[in-house]
């Protein structure tokens, strides 16, 4: 199994701040890395697939990059609504693995 | 619009088998490079994948979980089912169906997501 392993466990940080998480894989999957961001309560909404590319409607701060078994997530500039839990996920290969979460709360 | 739903009974006791229904809309499993998982996430924890099932029948089964999990689809009435044997109260968790759609057939990304039920392991 490829394991995910993602940084900080969870994070404070104002509204307007530029934040970066990661996420670390045991073994190289290419770009095959995504990000899901989950309110309480709610079910996980993606955000990025492929590493890199944002899903329809997502806002624009939200920047993701790398390949192989290093991954950043970004958000440009956080807004109330991005206090949330942050899960990369592999699809490289199956079992589908998921990261710990990153939880961004409010400074 | 897509939307997936899943249902079942929110409480189970231990050793029982766990049947849940995800009921979906806007999508066809007929359709080529579509398919359906499901995932869960005990409380305060965080995402595991148990099993995912293809447009063409195929399944793929997490290892761990691999002797305890039957998935299957329902074409003709929009609906893919999830069978867990054997539950024990470290399996009280929410289920959440997703869709992995046309457009994430390379990334292979879950691009929708039901609401999610809570299940229970108690006697």
């Amino acid at each position: 199994d490829i394991q995910m392993t993602q940084s900080p466990s969870s994070l404070s940080a104002s509204v307007g701040d530029r934040v970066t998480f990661t996420c670390r894989t045991s073994q190289s999957i290419s770009t095959y890395l995504n990000w899901y961001q989950q309110k309480p309560g709610k079910a996980p909404k993606l955000l990025i697939y492929a590493a890199s590319t944002l899903q329809s409607g997502v806002p624009s701060r939200f920047n993701g990059g790398g390949s192989g078994t290093d991954f950043t997530l970004t958000i440009g500039s956080l807004q109330p609504e991005d206090f949330a839990t942050y899960y990369c996920q592999q699809s490289y290969s199956t079992p589908l693995t998921f990261g710990g979460g990153t939880k961004v709360e409010i400074k | 619009q897509i939307t997936l739903k899943e249902s079942g009974p929110t409480l189970v006791k231990p050793t029982q088998t766990l049947t849940l229904t995800c009921t979906f809309s806007g999508f066809s499993l007929r359709t080529s490079e579509v398919g359906v998982g499901w995932i869960r996430q005990p409380p305060g924890k965080a995402l595991e994948w148990l099993a995912f099932i293809y447009w063409d029948d195929d399944k793929r089964y997490s290892p761990s979980l691999k002797n305890r999990l039957t998935i299957t689809k329902d074409t003709s009435k929009n609906q893919v089912v999830l069978t867990m044997t054997n539950m024990d109260p470290v399996d009280t968790a929410t289920y959440y169906c997703a869709l992995r759609g046309v457009e994430m057939t390379v990334a292979r990304a879950f691009d929708i997501w039901g609401q999610g039920t809570m299940v229970t392991v108690s006697s």
